[in-house]
Parts: structure tokens; C-alpha cells; sequence
């Protein structure tokens, strides 16, 4: 299957400090990433949608102000957690389509975000 | 009601049995039904996905979709310890991001 990489895969910071997540596909390019969160012993619940040259698409409920989403190219998409708070501590994980006619979904390996 | 249900379990199977996972979605436009395997501490990994009614299979996994009961299932055959995860069940619904239930914990017991 395809690759997708997310960096960092662990981070532990400050409350306040803002977190810069990337999530890149390795072997094909990837019009639209998706941003999911996990939370212990709960399933991934959709954050936002990234496309590619245009703004995303957040979930209700999803603080568009506090999670940035840049989709600069066609591998690349990043997650910032701005201000971050021990409620954000989660798991983040980013997954890619291919182009529009594909359903399949590849998933990165997910970023564990500790806010102390 | 959730969009898709799993029965979280645990579901403890002995090694060598069928496990059957079992899900149900709300949306009748669902299109495309995707399992998943999780591992602790892991992001999910594609197990298959079915588009058609009927039954699907690949190797020791067969996914089943019968859309006018709304509900899609995994067996696993010759279950095996390592085959313990969380299976998540994913649905499609046409907005391209997937739909994830809940999961469902198994243990196969050696």
C-alpha cells in the first residue's frame, strides 16, 4: 500500500506552546489528507478535511483558529495546535486519498501530543 | 444514534475459531465500507473494503455487506493471537472522510 509519514511521532510541551504536526504522502500525491484525533479507548473522530490549495474543511465543534491546517502541496499537509492545552493530548493521526476516483485511505503511523 | 455501531467487547475467541465482527451504519447512502485493525498505540491499518452486497474475501478474511439491513461484517478465520486488535469499522458516506464506530476488542486466546 501507499506510504504516509507524520512527524513528529511523539511530543511532549508546555500548555500555551503551540505544536506543528506534519503529515506527508511518500509515493504519490495526495489531492485531499484528512485529520483525525483519538482519544483513550475511543475512535477516531474527523477533525478536518484538507484539500490541497484551498482552506479546509473543519467538523462542527473543531476550532478552526486553534487547529491550522496548511495543505501547501500535494504531499504535504500540516496539523498546528496553537495554544495548546492537557485537553488537547490526543493522538492525531492523517490519512490521504489518492485522486477523486480512489476510496481507499492510507493512514499515518499518528503523532501522541502530551500538553503538561 | 451513532452513525456506526460496533459492539465494543471484548469478543474472546479460542485460536483456531471464527470471529465474527459485526457493524451496523445509519446512513442508507453509505457507499463504501472499509474494516480496519488497530493495535494499541498504533494508527490503523486496512484490512479490506467492500463496495457490493455479498460477500468478499481475502485470505483468511471475509467482509460481508448487506446493504438493505444496513450492517457489514468481518469474519476472520483460523484466528490466530496475533489477529488481537481493536477492529474499527469505517463507512464512506460520499463526503470522502471516512466514519469510524467505536471498534470492537478482540482476544484470540491461544
Amino acid at each position: 500500500g501507499a506510504v504516509v509519514s507524520q512527524h513528529p511521532s511523539r511530543v511532549i510541551c508546555k500548555s500555551g506552546t503551540s505544536v506543528k504536526i506534519e503529515c506527508r504522502s511518500l509515493d504519490f500525491q495526495a489531492t485531499t489528507m484528512f485529520w483525525y484525533r483519538q482519544f483513550p479507548k475511543q475512535s477516531l473522530m474527523l477533525m478536518a478535511t484538507s484539500n490541497e490549495g484551498s482552506k479546509a474543511t473543519y467538523e462542527q465543534g473543531v476550532e478552526k483558529d486553534k487547529f491550522l491546517i496548511n495543505h501547501a502541496s500535494l504531499t504535504l499537509s500540516t496539523l498546528t495546535v496553537t495554544s495548546a492545552h492537557p485537553e488537547d493530548s490526543s493522538f492525531y493521526i492523517c490519512s490521504a486519498r489518492f485522486g477523486s476516483g480512489s476510496d481507499e485511505q492510507f493512514f499515518g503511523p499518528g503523532t501522541r501530543l502530551t500538553v503538561l | 444514534q451513532k452513525e456506526v455501531e460496533q459492539n465494543s467487547g471484548p469478543l474472546s475467541v479460542p485460536e483456531g475459531a471464527i470471529a465474527s465482527l459485526n457493524c451496523t451504519y445509519s446512513d442508507r447512502g453509505s457507499q463504501s465500507f472499509f474494516w480496519y485493525r488497530q493495535y494499541s498505540g498504533k494508527s490503523p491499518e486496512l484490512i479490506m473494503f467492500i463496495y457490493s452486497n455479498g460477500d468478499k474475501e481475502d485470505g483468511r478474511f471475509t467482509a460481508q455487506l448487506n446493504k438493505a439491513s444496513q450492517y457489514v461484517s468481518l469474519l476472520i478465520r483460523d484466528s490466530q493471537p496475533s489477529d488481537s486488535a481493536t477492529y474499527l469499522c469505517a463507512v464512506d458516506t460520499g463526503r470522502r472522510a471516512l466514519t469510524f464506530g467505536s471498534g470492537t476488542r478482540l482476544q484470540v486466546q491461544p
